[in-house]
């Protein structure tokens, strides 16, 4: 069965400072990895994800991710944040033949301050 | 499009009575799953329904318990209700339910059991 691990629970940050959240996975096959973001109140929306091809993915809203597969890592980052970057941030696998079944890690609160 | 749609939106209940809540899929979507997120955790796979069957299940009782409906639209269904069930559900429609297939997901419905 697969697990993802979000190690940092809460990330405070001043406002255009850069921000990584990260997401650590196991699993004993090929997976696909997402990040989700939530708004308070509000039910989650993908930020990004990593299928195949290029290892970095990216966001309409700055922000990237990179898959390393033999450090079963997908970081999230952003040079710059803004105030409403302030969330929740969910790092998500679904195994490869597996269905489109997300496991999710614990959540990443980011607290972006002026 | 109006998205994927949950009702209600708040709902408080007392222990070991039963919950009914609703879910529209996202127009075109034929998958539904469902999740549990409790408070300050990442959300939990309950289960997938589609072709009005239950394909997929999370570690989850009996107690739970689904339907999808013809239209696609589906309910979730806890009986016996205990203070643990209290928490965010939040459903997911996705145009098919292969590991590529990006899940949609509704507001979530919050659930309050005294």
């Amino acid at each position: 069965a697969q697990s993802v691990t979000q190690l940092d629970s809460q990330v405070p940050v001043f406002e255009e400072a850069p921000v990584e959240l990260r997401c650590n996975y196991s699993s004993s096959v090929s997976v696909y990895l997402f990040w989700y973001v939530q708004y308070p109140n509000q039910g989650l929306q993908l930020l990004l994800k990593y299928l195949s091809g290029s290892t970095l993915v990216e966001s309409i809203n700055g922000f990237e991710a990179e898959f390393n597969k033999s450090q079963t890592s997908f970081h999230l980052r952003k040079p710059s944040v803004h105030i409403s970057d302030t969330a929740e941030y969910f790092c998500a696998v679904s195994e490869l033949g597996g269905g489109n079944k997300l496991t999710f890690g614990t959540g990443t609160q980011l607290k972006v301050e002026l | 499009d109006a998205g994927v749609t949950q009702s209600p939106t708040h709902l408080i209940k007392t222990r070991g009575q039963q919950v009914t809540l609703r879910c529209s899929p996202k127009s075109g979507h034929d998958t539904v799953s469902w999740y549990q997120q409790a408070l300050g955790q990442g959300p939990q796979f309950i289960f997938q329904y589609y072709e009005e069957e239950e394909r997929q299940r999370g570690n989850f009782p009996d107690r739970f318990s689904g339907h999808q409906f013809p239209n696609y639209s589906s309910e979730l269904n806890v009986n016996a209700l205990w203070l643990g069930d209290s928490a965010l559900y939040l459903c997911a429609s996705s145009p098919g339910h292969g590991s590529y297939n990006e899940q949609f997901f509704g507001p979530g419905t919050r659930l309050t059991v005294l």
